[in-house]
């Protein structure tokens, strides 16, 4: 067990619907980051949060929002959902923004059908 | 745009033998590179990283080597282990947006240790 906890592990949905996927950082961890990981593909970097606020953006569609609570723990909204969306994602975190020892959660795996 | 590329999707070694595991990078303003080893239904790990300004760093029986003006890194573990067979990730750190430090990845080579 990491630490960072991700819910759900595995999820079926159809395509145009949202899906709510959620991240609890590791205890003391300030940031959070997403990553989606499709297939044959590495990892590509969509949000960061930092202590409740976004920090940096990647290769995030406009269908898809995140947020941080002041719990610290993350969600992200995908909306709208396409077959190829389909993939896992990740959320990490960190206690500082440049500590590289990024700590991850085993993932969300989406299907959309 | 892949900044971090990593041209073998696979590799087989022997037990016991040397694995070499390449990236390739392209983005000059990476400071610190990384590699994470990520086994089936588990999310990546931490590994071992190395600074920009450095050629070598090693950790027990893993050594990452940076070539900066090939812009080239790589993993050499020895001697491999059945263990050790899982998907490496090699990612480039720079700072973006936000003065935020983020990870780009490559699409990882998955390492097979034959016993």
């Amino acid at each position: 067990d990491s630490g960072v906890t991700q819910t759900p592990k595995h999820l079926i949905t159809a395509t145009g619907q949202r899906v709510t996927l959620r991240c609890s950082p590791r205890s003391g961890d300030l940031s959070v980051y997403w990553y989606q990981q499709s297939l044959d593909q590495g990892l590509q970097f969509l949000i960061q949060y930092y202590n409740g606020e976004e920090r940096a953006k990647g290769n995030i569609l406009e269908r898809f929002s995140a947020q941080q609570f002041p719990d610290l723990h993350s969600e992200l909204n995908l909306s709208s959902l396409e077959l190829g969306d389909s993939a896992l994602y990740f959320c990490a975190s960190s206690v500082l923004q440049g500590n590289y020892g990024y700590t991850f959660g085993s993932g969300t795996r989406l299907t959309v059908v | 745009d892949q900044q971090v590329k990593q041209n073998s999707p696979s590799l087989s070694v022997q037990e016991g033998r040397i694995s070499i595991l390449n990236c390739d990078y392209t983005n000059s303003m990476f400071d610190y590179f990384l590699w994470y080893k990520k086994y089936p239904a588990e999310g990546p790990t931490f590994l071992i990283s190395i600074s920009s300004i450095k050629d070598k760093n090693e950790d027990g029986r893993f050594t990452v080597f940076l070539n900066k003006s090939a812009k080239h890194l790589s993993l050499h573990i020895v001697p491999s282990q059945p263990g050790d067979s899982a998907v490496y990730f090699c990612a480039g750190a720079a700072f973006s947006s936000g003065s935020a430090r983020q990870l780009t990845f490559g699409s990882g080579t998955q390492l097979t240790v034959l016993p």
